[in-house]
């Protein structure tokens, strides 16, 4: 248990569908990031949100639209998603430059 | 912009034996700090163990050690009296010093046999 958390752990969703994941932490971290992990490639860093301001977009196309409406929650909000989006989809948080950051479990997203 | 490399795709080790994982970084910052993460089947990422580019000495946590060589670039990873729950991938990780962004590297699948 990191003290992150994310749900749903899976999720199989068509192409036309709209659905969200979320994160959560309760460790007093001020920085909450969204990773994408497709197999056999690096982990993909896709949003950094500091003080709940997004600082970083790593070109991801508009289908993920992420919100952080405080510091304690970040939401990945879904839409018309592809087959190659199938991933595992991690949450982490960490204070702002310093230190490890902590990781959720994970959602494992499965796009029919 | 900073890179990290890991050149052992999978690593298979008897239970009970020592190993290393290899990891070499690029960077042009001058500060930035090391990670090391395991990532059982589960999916959940695990902080193992930290070392700043400006710590003397190596890094220790139980039975990990990073053995740093900063002239070489290198961060491996060593992981003393191997379990077979140490089975599960590992990535080497690094962050420039107040950067947010955590850049990881390819990740070993390390195999522990009984």
């Amino acid at each position: 248990e990191t003290g992150v958390t994310q749900t749903p752990r899976h999720l199989v969703m068509g192409m036309t569908n709209k659905k969200s994941l979320k994160c959560e932490q309760h460790l007093g971290h001020n920085a909450m990031y969204w990773y994408k992990q497709s197999a056999k490639k690096p982990l993909e860093l896709m949003f950094v949100y500091s003080l709940e301001e997004r600082v970083e977009n790593n070109s991801v196309p508009s289908r993920f639209s992420p919100e952080c409406p405080n510091s304690s929650h970040l939401f990945l909000h879904l839409h018309t998603l592809q087959p190659e989006d199938s991933a595992l989809y991690l949450c982490a948080s960490s204070l702002i430059g310093q230190g490890e950051a902590f990781f959720g479990q994970g959602t494992r997203l499965t796009v029919v | 912009a900073q890179k990290i490399t890991q050149t052992q795709p999978g690593m298979f080790v008897q239970e009970k034996e020592a190993v290393t994982l290899d990891c070499t970084y690029d960077t042009s910052d001058p500060s930035y700090g090391l990670f090391w993460y395991k990532q059982p089947s589960s999916g959940e990422m695990i902080f193992l163990i930290y070392q700043g580019s400006y710590d003397q000495q190596n890094a220790t946590e139980g039975r990990y050690s990073l053995n740093f060589q900063k002239a070489r670039k290198s961060a491996n990873l060593v992981i003393s009296a191997s379990q077979l729950g140490d089975s599960a991938m590992y990535f080497c990780a690094m962050r420039a010093v107040g950067a947010q962004k955590l850049v990881f590297g390819q990740g070993t699948r390390l195999t522990i046999n009984p």
